[in-house]
This record gives structure tokens, C-alpha cells and sequence, in this order.
């Protein structure tokens, strides 16, 4: 699959390949970030999370990249599977904003066998 | 891992009733709890932040006297949605932060499976 754009809402993959999903934050203060999944009637579920003096980070199958002078997220998956369909936010807090966290848009991730 | 909990999952109730939901943080203390709503389709929209045995905070547009919290402990907050009316359903979803409020660290805050509202 193909990532356009910075606000994608929808991204199709095959299983096997690997997601790039998108987020552009809104708050140049914002200093750390999360990225959730969220499957149909759950609550969200933390991923991975990196701080802004950060550029990447990695975890297991997935990688977070930070772009702070464009104010772009993004959450690559990594051999995306079946079960990684669901819709992934991104969200964003900053210090001094008593841990509240921002969320964006969302994207929704289907994977296709 | 730190579990949440929201009871009920899901509630139908008609017009201008008052409908209460219980957020529980069951293995640890929740300095600060949040409510978020989410409707079909739309990201989390932050509605307040709840600290334990203060008032809680409001986020502009959300109306205060209409979404009651009450965070009585350091394991459970309540939101009592009252005179509820159909624009009101929604997906209710609270989170928990076991840190002091401004502290930082990873993994901030757990959520809740959330609370299916229906307002007939």
C-alpha cells in the first residue's frame, strides 16, 4: 500500500506488505507523542511512543518517525498482518499541558489476505 | 499492565434521563482520570480531566452542569451525563494517569474499553 497525502483516512494493504500511516500534529510545543490502535467498540490501545528529541523510534514491528520541523508523525507497520486492522490515532501532549493528550483524525488501517 | 475499567459497556435509556458511568482503574492509584467522547467515525474528543477530590476541569464547549464527574478516589470517576437527549449518544472513554499531574513518562495514560450511550 501507498501512503498520499499527510491526512489519509483510509489505507488498503495487502498482508505481508508494510503500513505507512500519517499524522500531522497541530502544537509546535507538543514534546511527546503516542500512537494508538483502536479496534471497533474498544477503548484505545497504546503502541509505541516517542519523545521529541527523537527522530525514530522502534518497536516490535512497528517504527515511529518524528519530523518536528513539518510537524509530522508517522507509524510504519511493518509485514502488516490481519489483525492490525483497525484505526490508529496519533496524539500529542506537551509539558506545562497536565498529561492531556490531543488525538488526531484518525486513520483506518484494513488489511486485506 | 494497569487495567481500566467502564461499567456499564453499554446503555439505551430514553430522553431526559440522567445515565451514570463509572471509569475504575483496578491495579493502580489514578491521580488524574479523562473522559473523552467519540462519535461515529471522529477521533477522541477530550471532554474534561478529573483529579481525585477536586473539581474537574472542563474543556471549552463542554458544558459542565450537563456532564458531572465525580472523582471521589484514587481508583474510580464517574460522569453522569443528566437530562440526557438523543444528539448525546456517543462512546464514552476514560483514561487513567497514575503520575502526578504534569509529570512525565511513557505510556501515559491507560484507557477503558468505553461506554456505549444511546439516547432514545
Amino acid at each position: 500500500g501507498e501512503s498520499v497525502g499527510l491526512h489519509l483516512p483510509t489505507l488498503s494493504v495487502q498482508e505481508g506488505d508494510n503500513s505507512i500511516i500519517n499524522c500531522a500534529y497541530s502544537n509546535s510545543a507538543s514534546d511527546y507523542f503516542i500512537w494508538y490502535k483502536q479496534e471497533s467498540g474498544k477503548g484505545p490501545q497504546f503502541i509505541i511512543d516517542i519523545r521529541s528529541n527523537m527522530d525514530k523510534r522502534q518497536g516490535q514491528r512497528v517504527t515511529v518517525l518524528l519530523n518536528k520541523t513539518v510537524k509530522h508523525l508517522s507509524l510504519q507497520i511493518a509485514a502488516t498482518q490481519p489483525g492490525d486492522s483497525a484505526v490508529y490515532f496519533c496524539a500529542e501532549t506537551f509539558a506545562g499541558g497536565y498529561n492531556k493528550l490531543i488525538f488526531g483524525a484518525g486513520t483506518r488501517l484494513a488489511v486485506h489476505p | 499492565g494497569a487495567v481500566v475499567s467502564q461499567h456499564p459497556s453499554r446503555v439505551i435509556c430514553k430522553s431526559g434521563t440522567s445515565v451514570k458511568i463509572e471509569c475504575r482503574s483496578l491495579d493502580f492509584q489514578a491521580t488524574t482520570m479523562f473522559w473523552y467522547r467519540q462519535f461515529p467515525k471522529q477521533s477522541l474528543m477530550l471532554m474534561a480531566t478529573s483529579n481525585e477530590g477536586s473539581k474537574a476541569t472542563y474543556e471549552q464547549g463542554v458544558e459542565k452542569d450537563k456532564f458531572l464527574i465525580n472523582h471521589a478516589s484514587l481508583t474510580l470517576s464517574t460522569l453522569t451525563v443528566t437530562s440526557a437527549h438523543p444528539e448525546d449518544s456517543s462512546f464514552y472513554i476514560c483514561s487513567a494517569d497514575s503520575r502526578a499531574s504534569g509529570a512525565r513518562g511513557t505510556d501515559t495514560q491507560y484507557f477503558g474499553p468505553g461506554t456505549r450511550l444511546t439516547v432514545l
